[in-house]
Parts: structure tokens; C-alpha cells; sequence
């Protein structure tokens, strides 16, 4: 069983540049959510895609964008890129959106430094 | 809304030491409760939850929480630490039916040979 993974492992952009960051969710799970983990702070939910959908949203602005693949792979795309963006990128998988009973499995994140 | 407390940035303790680690939450109804770990370049790694029933939880790498309704808390504990165990540890509260869990800012955890 895979579990896990995201790519890359570090990125380092300008501000004002966009940014896609990939997560390939564990075997058998049909949900993604993600995370942003500034330094010295827990993590922050962004969003959740359940079976292709977008399915609830934290308090981030719009230019936090996301996909689901039908293999449930997922991507957050960042645009316009702000120095207050640099963070750690946690995506999770878990099976059965909608509801924190369901357990999350989260990958070894994208550290993300804007220049 | 909900949200988490963990009051202590960092706590030292010396190897084979007892260990408890603070959270205090606040949400209205009864919370889903779990505590994280996180080592570092890795990603976080559940030790155990609350959902229900028996308010003692029992976790992974022998690690247990209590919730305590009165107080608003769900701490962490541990009889004895190995080395092994020095980490960031992140409480956090989720939602029956909502997909926004919560984190606490974290406690580092160093341990002392």
C-alpha cells in the first residue's frame, strides 16, 4: 500500500509567480485535502475535494484554486504569490469526505519560500 | 467556531521521564479530539482520537489522552519518553459532519539523554 506523496519537495518562487503542487492521495482513498503549515504554526485547512469536487474551504482567498483527478490525485494552485504564501504544503487523503471522523493520512509536504 | 490551545511552546523532559502535553479547546457541542505528531521533513502522523464512549484514549507508541468536558481538555500523556519521541505534537479538534479540523500551534517536545 502507497502512501502519501507529494511533489516537489521544495519549490522556491517570486512574488507575483503561480505555483501547482501535486499530491497523489493513498490507495483506495477518494479524498484530498489540503493544508497550510506556516512556520511555528499548526496546520491551516485550506480545502477538501471529494470524488472531483471541491467540499469545504477554509478561510483563504480565491487565488488558492484546486483540482481532483479521477484517480483522486490532487493539485492546489496558488496564484499571485505573496511572501505571507511561504509554508509548508500539507495534502492529507482520507476515504469519504465531509466529516473529521474519517481518518487523514498526510503526505511529507512541499515547503513553498516566496521571494 | 472551533479552536485549540496548546499553551506550552516547548517542554523539555529528560529520557524515561513522565510526560503530558496541554490542549484546550472550544466548541460548542461535543468535539471530535485528536493529537498529531510531527517529525521533522516528515508529515504529521496520528497517535490517536476521541470521537466518543470512554473518555481515556489509548494511542500508538504508548502514548494516551483523557478528555476532560468540564475543562475543555484533551491532554496528552506519556509514563515514560524514549528519545525517539522528541517531535512537534499538534492537537487538534474537528466537526461531526464539517471537514475543517483545527490545529493547535504545536509543542516541541526535546528530550534530555
Amino acid at each position: 500500500e502507497t502512501g502519501v506523496t507529494q511533489s516537489p519537495t521544495h519549490l522556491i518562487k517570486t512574488r507575483g509567480q503561480q505555483v501547482t503542487l501535486r499530491c497523489s492521495s493513498q490507495s483506495g482513498h477518494n479524498t484530498v485535502s489540503w493544508y497550510q503549515q506556516a512556520l511555528g504554526q499548526g496546520p491551516q485547512f485550506i480545502f477538501q475535494y471529494y470524488r472531483e469536487e471541491e467540499n469545504g474551504r477554509g478561510n483563504f482567498p480565491p487565488r488558492f484554486s484546486g483540482l481532483q483527478f479521477p484517480n483522486y490525485s490532487s493539485e492546489l494552485n496558488v496564484n499571485a504569490l505573496e511572501l505571507d504564501d511561504s509554508a509548508l504544503y500539507l495534502c492529507a487523503s482520507s476515504l469519504g469526505g465531509g466529516s473529521s471522523y474519517n481518518e487523514q493520512f498526510f503526505g511529507p509536504g512541499t515547503r513553498l519560500t516566496v521571494l | 467556531a472551533q479552536s485549540v490551545t496548546q499553551p506550552d511552546i516547548h517542554i523539555t523532559v529528560s529520557e524515561g521521564a513522565s510526560l503530558e502535553l496541554r490542549c484546550n479547546y472550544s466548541y460548542g457541542a461535543t468535539p471530535y479530539l485528536f493529537w498529531y505528531v510531527q517529525s521533522p521533513g516528515q508529515g504529521l502522523q496520528l497517535l490517536l482520537k476521541y470521537f466518543s464512549g470512554d473518555t481515556l484514549v489509548q494511542g500508538i507508541k504508548g502514548f494516551e489522552a483523557e478528555f476532560k468536558r468540564s475543562q475543555s481538555s484533551f491532554n496528552l500523556r506519556k509514563p515514560s519518553v524514549h528519545w525517539s519521541d522528541a517531535a512537534e505534537y499538534f492537537c487538534a479538534v474537528g466537526r461531526v459532519n464539517n471537514n475543517d479540523m483545527r490545529f493547535g500551534a504545536g509543542t516541541r517536545l526535546t528530550v534530555k539523554p
